[in-house]
């Protein structure tokens, strides 16, 4: 069965620090990725996705993910976290061609940036 | 912007009622989905929906169903509630017949459920 693995439930960092976010999926197929945040008192939304291209994918607010396919791994980074990153943050799979569209979900990784 | 409207953002019950939880979108997507979010176990599928008056089991149907009579509205419901039935319930929405899934979810706010 799929399944999509954070590594860091919670992490701690001070403004302007840099941030990566592990996760990996276990599924041999073709697979779309997605980070979901999660901001406190807010709806999920999406950060970024990708499906395919190049590998390296920017989202919003200047977050960007690495799809190493070798590694089955999707990480999240940021070079410099503000206060307002502070969430939670969400790796999700789609692993096509199954006969269905079900997404996995990992999860999550509690943020919290110290000002 | 889609919006995804769930009926109530807190909800208490008592064990053994029938519960009802309300989903309306606004953007015509064909799939809707209902979740719940449990601390350190992320996003469970519970039940989803391709179209109308289809649906499909999740990871963890067991103890709800669910109803697809319009495009807009997904409803989940709890057929006898139990208190391992607590929890924070998502209701998502996506593009696409059955759901290319290149299409990321659109989500509500959410519902927390307690049951006493």
């Amino acid at each position: 069965a799929q399944s999509v693995s954070q590594h860091n439930h919670h992490v701690i960092l001070s403004e302007a620090a840099s941030l990566e976010l592990g996760c990996n999926y276990s599924y041999g197929g073709t697979v779309n990725l997605f980070w979901y945040v999660q901001y406190p008192g807010q709806h999920l939304q999406l950060l970024l996705k990708y499906f395919s291209g190049d590998p390296l994918v920017k989202g919003i607010k200047g977050f960007e993910a690495e799809f190493i396919k070798s590694k089955f791994s999707f990480n999240l980074r940021k070079p410099s976290v503000q206060w307002s990153d502070t969430a939670e943050y969400f790796c999700a799979v789609n692993a096509v061609n199954t006969g269905g569209f079900k997404t996995i979900f990992g999860a999550g990784t509690r943020l919290f940036v110290k000002a | 912007d889609v919006k995804v409207t769930q009926s109530s953002r807190y909800l208490v019950k008592r064990t053994g009622e029938k519960v009802f939880l309300e989903c309306v979108q606004d953007m015509d997507h064909e799939n809707m989905f209902w979740y719940r979010q449990d601390p350190g176990l992320g996003l469970r599928l519970i039940y989803f929906s391709y179209d109308v008056k289809m649906k499909e089991k999740g990871d963890i149907p067991e103890g709800y169903s669910v109803s697809r009579e319009k495009k807009e509205r997904f409803s989940l419901i709890l057929e006898s509630a139990s208190t391992n039935q607590t929890s924070m319930y998502l209701c998502a929405s996506s593009w696409g017949i059955r759901g290319p899934s290149n299409q990321p979810q659109h989500f509500g706010d959410g519902t927390r459920l307690s049951i006493l």
